[in-house]
């Protein structure tokens, strides 16, 4: 089947301690891209990456980083997670970077720093 | 920049009725692509229609269509024949094969009334 795994689905942590949010897809897609859906601010995406080795920021990137060594994997690293960054988080691949592909979405991560 | 406007956080539909979701966005790039999106109480993400830019027919999917304003910069979904199964937060993105970023808006949470 296809999809889009995220894990953990929840989260529960205390400030300062790095936690890593796992992403993987099994469509050989080549673009994938990390959100967070906060109330009333809708989705807003933090990274995106366009294949092996291609990142970039996307409107929230502070306090996040990712890595793309194998196109399946787009692991989402907080270093040193704060209260603010408590939020749902979605992961997301497409089978190509040009917005005719619809993105496929992992079913979210729910994150809450203490 | 990239701007999606949602100006609606509430719309509530007669099961049966008809129902219009309005979106607005902003964009310099003339090759880019819009999007509505649905997130049901389950929190999935999926796909309900999309529209490239250039084309100038609205995509239609079943009971879903859109009202494409290109001049307008306007893009609403039309739910005709509204179904409880519709009740789900909405969300209009736009992205752009230039810049590769996905823009959301704050979304719309529609309800459906029996």
């Amino acid at each position: 089947e296809a999809q889009v795994t995220q894990n953990p689905r929840y989260l529960i942590t205390v400030t300062g301690k790095k936690l890593t949010v796992t992403c993987s897809q099994n469509m050989n897609h080549e673009y994938m891209s990390w959100y967070r859906q906060d109330p009333g601010l809708g989705l807003r995406q933090i990274y995106y990456s366009m294949n092996v080795e291609v990142t970039d920021k996307g409107d929230v990137p502070e306090g996040y980083k990712v890595s793309r060594k194998e196109k399946r994997n787009f692991p989402l690293i907080l270093e040193s997670p704060s209260p603010n960054q408590t939020s749902l988080y979605f992961c997301a691949s497409s089978y190509e970077a040009r917005g005719n592909q619809p993105q496929h979405f992992g079913d979210g991560t729910r994150l809450s720093i203490l | 920049a990239q701007t999606v406007t949602q100006s609606q956080p509430e719309m509530s539909v007669q099961e049966a009725e008809t129902v219009t979701l309005s979106c607005t966005y902003d964009t310099s790039e003339s090759d880019y692509y819009l999007f509505w999106y649905k997130q049901p109480p389950s929190r999935q993400m999926i796909l309900v229609i999309r529209q490239e830019a250039y084309k100038q027919q609205n995509a239609t999917e079943n009971r879903f269509s859109v009202n494409f304003q290109k001049a307008a910069k306007s893009f609403s979904l039309k739910i005709s024949d509204s179904q409880l199964g519709d009740a789900a937060m909405y969300f209009c993105a736009c992205t752009t094969s230039g810049t590769y970023k996905y823009i959301f808006g704050t979304g719309t949470r529609l309800k459906v009334l029996a």
